[in-house]
């Protein structure tokens, strides 16, 4: 079945550690996206990418790193320059406008962190 | 910029009951409006989209309407479920492509047996 992996499910770090979150697909999709998640809030977008070798900022891109060398993984790295990186993180992905622009996003089932 | 609003926060139903979910948006200029299912834990999972130039779309026992001019969509939920207890986000797909998608905090809908 075509989908979105990420994982793990649960991860734990202690504080002043990088970590890294993994995502794949198998959807042939070209667009990819990293959001987080906190109670009371709406997702925000932390990176995207829509084509292999290229990503863009979000609205809260400071203290993660990103890359994009195959067009199946978009793996997100939390720094230890992420001030408050206790979050559900989210990954999604899209057809491209050429792939057919009204395409709806697929998500995975998120990776839990937690940094004491 | 554009905020999505969903009203209420939570829900309760007994099972059984038809329901109707809000999704507010400030900006008409919209591509799409995405409704969504997220169990505890877990993922979003796509209900049902709707592209601008359309009025709604029907999945089953769900059914989604947009009104751009009002900047505000629906969902119905026909003969709740247990199951279908969940939280429920709207998200909307504005101008500057792929990345200007914004989510709505979501319904947190309990259908009680």
């Amino acid at each position: 079945d075509g989908g979105i992996t990420q994982s793990p499910k649960y991860l734990f770090r202690k504080e002043g550690q990088n970590v890294t979150l993994s995502c794949e697909q198998n959807l042939n999709h070209d667009a990819m996206y990293w959001y987080r998640q906190d109670p009371g809030q709406g997702l925000r977008l932390i990176y995207y990418s829509q084509i292999v070798n290229d990503f863009q900022k979000g609205d809260i891109a400071e203290g993660y790193s990103v890359s994009r060398e195959k067009k199946e993984s978009f793996p997100l790295t939390v720094t230890s320059a992420q001030k408050n990186p206790t979050a559900f993180y989210l990954c999604a992905s899209s057809a491209s406008p050429l792939q057919g622009r009204n395409s709806p996003l697929h998500f995975g089932n998120g990776t839990r962190l937690t940094v004491t | 910029k554009q905020e999505v609003t969903q009203i209420p926060a939570a829900l309760s139903v007994p099972e059984g009951e038809n329901l109707v979910l809000n999704c507010s948006f400030t900006d008409s200029a919209i591509y799409n409006l995405q409704w969504f299912r997220q169990d505890p834990g877990k993922g979003l999972t796509s209900l049902l989209l709707i592209q601008s130039s359309q009025r709604e779309q029907t999945s089953g026992r769900l059914n989604a309407s947009l009104d751009k001019s009002s900047g505000r969509s629906t969902l119905y939920i026909a003969a709740s479920q247990p199951g279908d207890s969940a939280t429920y986000l709207c998200a909307v797909q504005g101008s500057g492509g792929y990345q200007k998608v914004t989510f709505g905090t979501g319904t947190k809908l309990q259908v009680i047996p």
